[in-house]
């Protein structure tokens, strides 16, 4: 089983829909989680850390459920910009740090 | 200001032959990583270093790959006989503290398209 796993799309919505992403990771020791945003052909940025509680930035909310291990990320009101491939990032233990782990990505294209 | 830097952006190589990529991360970022990401597919941890510690050195699909950071700087990775599975583009990033956070995220560089024929 992959540490990281997303259903890699695509999903293909119209603007305005609101679109929901999960991410699975499996070491149950792991600390720190991301959502990346990567465009085709350019590099992974952050697109927001993700919390327990929950956390939201505009439009973009994010979820974490430890007890099941999984991450959310919901994005409502889609623009066109928001096309791009949606990166799970999960970071593990390793000696005194913590190496960021990536998921294949989810790709979402947001059409007229 | 200026961000990661990767060169070269594109190389060719044939199969057998050493490569050597090159990244300079961001002025006074202690951690660095090397990922590559194949086509379609997620990026793939390589190497990791921090400050003067040990790398972390996990993730090298096989001896044919190493990596060194000078002065805690700009680091390089080689891969000697490259095989065509080598083919993909190498990434790098660097953070300014060992543990990313939405405080210090990873920044990374365009990262550099290998091609071996």
């Amino acid at each position: 089983r992959k540490e990281v796993e997303q259903d890699p799309g695509p999903f293909n919505v119209p603007e305005g829909a609101t679109v929901a992403f999960n991410c699975t990771y499996s070491n149950s020791a792991s600390q720190s989680f991301f959502w990346y945003r990567q465009d085709c052909r350019k590099e992974p940025k952050l697109l927001m850390s993700v919390y327990s509680s929950g956390n939201e930035d505009g439009r973009f909310t994010a979820q974490l459920n430890r007890a099941s291990q999984y991450i959310s990320l919901l994005i409502r009101d889609s623009k066109l910009s928001d096309s791009a491939t949606y990166l799970c990032v999960v970071c593990r233990a390793s000696g005194g740090s913590y190496i960021p782990t990536f998921g294949r990505g989810t790709s979402l294209i947001v059409h007229p | 200001g200026a961000g990661v830097s990767q060169s070269p952006s594109n190389k060719v190589t044939e199969k057998g032959k050493d490569v050597e990529l090159r990244c300079d991360p961001i002025s006074g970022h202690t951690a660095l990583y090397w990922y590559r990401q194949s086509l379609g597919q997620g990026l793939e941890f390589l190497i990791y270093f921090q400050g003067n510690s040990a790398p972390d050195k996990s993730g090298l699909p096989s001896d044919r790959f190493s990596a060194e950071r000078t002065g805690g700087s700009v680091s390089t990775l080689t891969i000697q006989r490259t095989q065509q599975e080598d083919s993909a583009v190498y990434l790098c990033a660097s953070s300014l503290f060992p543990f990313p956070g939405q405080d210090s995220p990873l920044h990374f560089g365009n990262g550099t398209r290998l091609t071996v024929t």
